[in-house]
């Protein structure tokens, strides 16, 4: 059982141009969340998705969009990258988003460098 | 809103010294807690949880108790190791349902032989 896949492991990227970081889960989990992990700040979410076909937007949201068209699959495109998008990102899903049902599972994260 | 205060560290322990590392939270109602832990390089994933007051979550050494007469979710390990060096993260999930993990900001931890 792989869990959380995330892709590309690592990208360097010149301003502007669009991207698309894929995150793929295999435990049939209803929701799907976005993570940016940067020194000093902690865990920032991005958007997430508590059901396919729905998402929403966390605390960090401009700049990015996600989609959620199956259940297995949440990937977060960059439309016009930007340097302050330099960061970490995590992919995370959940059973459930209530009480222990919304324990994450993590994927190992992409690591982003805008130039 | 939800809140989770814990030390950035870094903390610096040697082998086998006692761990703490404090987490206080705000939250209304009786929010589920969590510790999670992240090793170099990885994501994070979950350590011990506790989803009711007095509850005590325990893993590979590392003990919570759920403490809601102080808000507190406080992290203990009797003997540290070298392999226990990661970043800690608490976090709170609220009840109900649709709800959002805060997360506290994180303390690394190294441990020194």
């Amino acid at each position: 059982i792989a869990g959380i896949t995330q892709a590309p492991t690592s990208q360097i990227l010149a301003a502007g141009r669009r991207m698309t970081l894929r995150c793929t889960q295999d435990m049939r989990h209803n929701a799907m969340y976005w993570y940016r992990q940067d020194l000093g700040l902690g865990l920032r979410l991005i958007h997430y998705s508590n059901t396919a076909g729905t998402t929403g937007k966390g605390e960090v949201p401009d700049g990015y969009s996600v989609s959620r068209a199956n259940t297995d699959d949440f990937p977060l495109t960059l439309a016009s990258a930007v340097p302050s998008q330099t960061s970490v990102y995590f992919c995370a899903s959940s059973e459930g988003t209530s009480g222990d049902h919304n324990e994450q599972f993590f994927g190992p994260g992409t690591r982003l460098t805008v130039l | 809103g939800n809140s989770v205060t814990q030390m950035e560290g870094p903390v610096t322990l040697s082998e086998e010294a006692f761990l703490t590392i404090n987490c206080t939270y705000t939250a209304t109602g009786y929010p589920s807690l969590f510790w999670y832990v992240q090793y170099p390089g990885e994501g994070l994933q979950l350590l011990l949880k506790a989803t009711k007051a007095d509850d005590k979550g325990s893993n590979k050494g590392f003990e919570a108790t759920y403490r809601k007469e102080t808000t507190s979710f406080h992290l203990e390990k009797g003997s540290v190791q070298v392999s226990d060096s990661a970043v800690y993260f608490c976090a709170l999930n609220p009840s109900g349902g649709y709800q959002k993990v805060t997360f506290g900001i994180g303390t690394k931890l190294q441990v020194i032989p």
